[in-house]
């Protein structure tokens, strides 16, 4: 599996709701980070996960939460946003490791989120 | 802080001419420069990437040039079709060992016209 998926596709919540974003990859990569992109806009870098563990939060607001159970598994949970947090959630996947040159990021087919 | 420059931000071409992107970066410790292409309502793909050991890297229609010392990094396409159309990005990276934070320039809107 080459893939990087994401669920669900589409997504329209309201601004009292409780959601969550799922990625999966099983390619082995222990790298995972979540970015947000609005329309003609580059992605734009929310949170990463090395080896399970946080490690880039960009200052991101509270009502993102990320969670990474496993080494396959990214999730990102919403609570409580605002209509300008509606875009397009990507997720992305690389491998890792001490001392080895940068690898590439594998980008999912993203979540659509509205937020009425 | 870290920034990378993209032009243009749009680029119409005639199918089968050449189409060139250029980013320039400020992070002289930038290692690493993937260039993105996002069709519209797609995921970004990697389609070429250079490392700062190298100076140029063709992937038949396509080649990505680097000058470190200038610190640009350019995008070539040569006979370029109207699947060639989309948004393309690049990035850059330090490459560290604990992190892959890509700093993306702000896309360059391709429009091939048959």
């Amino acid at each position: 599996d080459t893939e990087v998926t994401q669920t669900p596709k589409h997504l329209v919540m309201g601004m009292t709701n409780k959601k969550s974003l799922k990625c999966e990859q099983h390619m082995g990569h222990r790298a995972m980070y979540w970015y947000k992109q609005k329309a003609k806009k580059p992605p734009e870098l929310m949170f990463v996960y090395s080896y399970e563990k946080l490690s880039i939060n960009e200052s991101v607001p509270s009502r993102f939460s990320p969670e990474c159970p496993n080494s396959s598994l990214l999730n990102l949970h919403l609570h409580a946003l605002q209509p300008e947090d509606s875009a397009l959630y990507l997720c992305a996947s690389s491998q890792e490791g001490s001392g080895r040159a940068y690898n590439e990021q594998f980008f999912g087919p993203g979540t659509r989120l509205t937020v009425l | 802080g870290e920034n990378v420059e993209q032009h243009p931000s749009t680029l119409s071409v005639q199918e089968g001419d050449s189409a060139v992107i250029k980013c320039t970066y400020s992070d002289s410790a930038s290692n690493y420069f993937p260039w993105y292409k996002q069709e519209l309502g797609k995921r970004p793909q990697l389609i070429i990437d250079i490392r700062s050991n190298v100076g140029e890297k063709k992937d038949q229609r396509i080649a990505v040039t680097l000058n470190k010392t200038a610190k640009h990094f350019s995008l070539h396409i040569t006979e370029t079709q109207p699947e060639d159309s989309a948004v393309y990005f690049c990035a850059a990276s330090k490459g560290s060992s604990n992190t892959g934070k890509l700093i993306f320039g702000q896309g360059t809107t391709l429009q091939v016209k048959p």
